[in-house]
């Protein structure tokens, strides 16, 4: 279970804090995606890459920002969140997109 | 772009019994259908998918059935044990040379839990 790794795996953060998510793919793939996951939204598409590329953004608010320097990172920089985007938020790969994806573990964000 | 909705959205069973989760889908160019499996505090993990060239697969105790022509796909899960207690989602997506920037579009969730 170590093709796609994510770090931290917990997060606390302020409001007026600026943090990181960092995800890491070992497979190979050419695609890469964020998702938020809730209790109200159980799988929410927010990101998706393609050779670095970013071809989909779902009406995500600014505060997130994607980022993906090479097909093997992921990153997702927040700033300034607010409490209701505490969340489990999931990267995953794929070979490309529309192929089965693989699931990182997840980073538990809290926004205190 | 596709939709793809999920049934139910909990489902109780007594081990032992059958569970079917059932999922309808939008667009008829959709031709990937895989299934995941999400534990409580796991990721969600692969266990299953089909191709529309094929009505039915298996796998041991789980199986996938597809009916194009309805455009709906059910997961079927046999002689259930406490260990299939999770959340269960279906997905769909088009071929990769039609769906140009398409990924899979999943289902709302079924939490499955597994009544000892």
């Amino acid at each position: 279970e170590t093709g796609v790794t994510q770090t931290p795996r917990h997060l606390v953060m302020g409001m007026t804090n600026k943090k990181s998510l960092k995800c890491e793919q070992h497979l190979g793939h050419n695609a890469m995606y964020w998702y938020k996951q809730s209790a109200k939204k159980p799988l929410e598409l927010m990101f998706v890459y393609s050779l670095e590329e970013r071809v989909e953004n779902n009406s995500v608010p600014s505060r997130f920002s994607p980022e993906c320097p090479n097909s093997s990172h992921l990153f997702l920089h927040l700033h300034t969140l607010q409490p209701e985007d505490s969340a489990l938020y999931l990267c995953a790969s794929s070979h490309d997109i529309s192929y089965e994806q693989y699931f990182g573990p997840g980073t538990r964000l809290t926004v205190t | 772009g596709e939709n793809v909705e999920q049934h139910p959205s909990t489902l109780s069973v007594q081990e032992g019994d059958s569970a079917v989760i059932k999922c309808t889908y939008s667009d008829s160019a959709s031709n990937y259908f895989p299934w995941y499996k999400q534990e409580l505090g796991k990721r969600p993990q692969l266990i299953i998918d089909i191709r529309s060239n094929v009505g039915e697969k298996k796998d041991q105790r789980i199986a996938v059935t597809l009916n194009k022509t309805a455009k709906h796909f059910s997961l079927h899960i046999t002689e259930t044990q406490p260990e299939d207690s999770a959340v269960y989602f279906c997905a769909a997506s088009p071929p990769p040379e039609d769906s140009g920037n398409t990924p899979l579009v999943f289902g709302k969730g079924t939490r499955l839990s597994v009544i000892a």
